[in-house]
């Protein structure tokens, strides 16, 4: 079975300053899908970033950026000059290519300080 | 275009009663999901639709829960005899389904449901 862990539960950072989200994974899979959402206090869960597997390029949203290491199953989220509508609860989620199962780790809480 | 939408948003009901949350995601997404999320977790998987497909039912905690979904569209997840762990939001999802591509989901606002 597919797992998505998140070892920081809660993570702060300044205003305009660059944090990095972590995230692993275990599945036997060679090609999947892995995800990463925003959900606000406002509970709207968003996509925030998506990466193919099988692409070596890192994706990037133009703050959102992120560190994915195929071979450690390591997807990190970097959030660049974060401002504070960053603040917000970020899930990491992975897709088998086939099927239409999601697994999402447990969440990390942001903080941004002014 | 119209996203996908829950109803009620927030709903209290005493323990015991049945409870309805209704889901309506976006036109011609084929696959449909419902999660749970307790107050500051994660979100547990209960249920998904795919098209004609029979749901995979397999996050469902207890029989006190099902759902359904009508016309390959609108979903209704029903909770009876409802428990005060049966609190929190829950969250519905829709996406175009399939077996290739993406197909992120895309989440509705959640019913916050209270049982007191």
């Amino acid at each position: 079975a597919q797992t998505v862990t998140q070892s920081q539960p809660e993570m702060s950072v300044q205003e305009a300053e660059t944090v990095t989200l972590s995230c692993t994974y275990d599945t036997s899979e060679s090609d999947y899908y892995l995800f990463w959402y925003k959900q606000p206090p406002s509970r709207q869960m968003i996509l925030v970033i998506r990466q193919e597997a099988y692409k070596q390029q890192n994706a990037t949203e133009n703050r959102f950026s992120v560190n994915f290491q195929k071979a450690a199953k390591s997807f990190s989220l970097k959030i660049s000059d974060s401002q504070l509508g960053d603040a917000a609860m970020y899930f990491c989620a992975y897709r088998r290519r086939t099927g239409n199962q999601f697994y999402f780790g447990t969440g990390t809480s942001l903080t941004v300080i002014p | 275009g119209a996203g996908v939408s829950q109803s009620p948003s927030n709903k209290v009901t005493e323990k015991g009663k049945d409870v309805e949350l209704r889901c309506d995601p976006i036109s011609g997404h084929t696959a449909l999901y419902w999660y749970r999320q307790s107050l500051g977790q994660g979100l547990e998987f209960l249920i998904y639709f795919q098209g004609n497909s029979a749901p995979d039912k397999s996050g469902l905690p207890s029989d006190r829960f099902s759902a359904e979904r009508t016309g390959g569209s609108v979903s209704t997840l029903t909770i009876q005899r409802t428990q005060q762990e049966d609190s929190a939001v829950y969250l519905c999802a829709s996406s175009l389904g399939g077996d290739r591509g993406f197909h992120e989901q895309y989440f509705g606002p959640g019913t916050r449901l209270t049982v007191t």
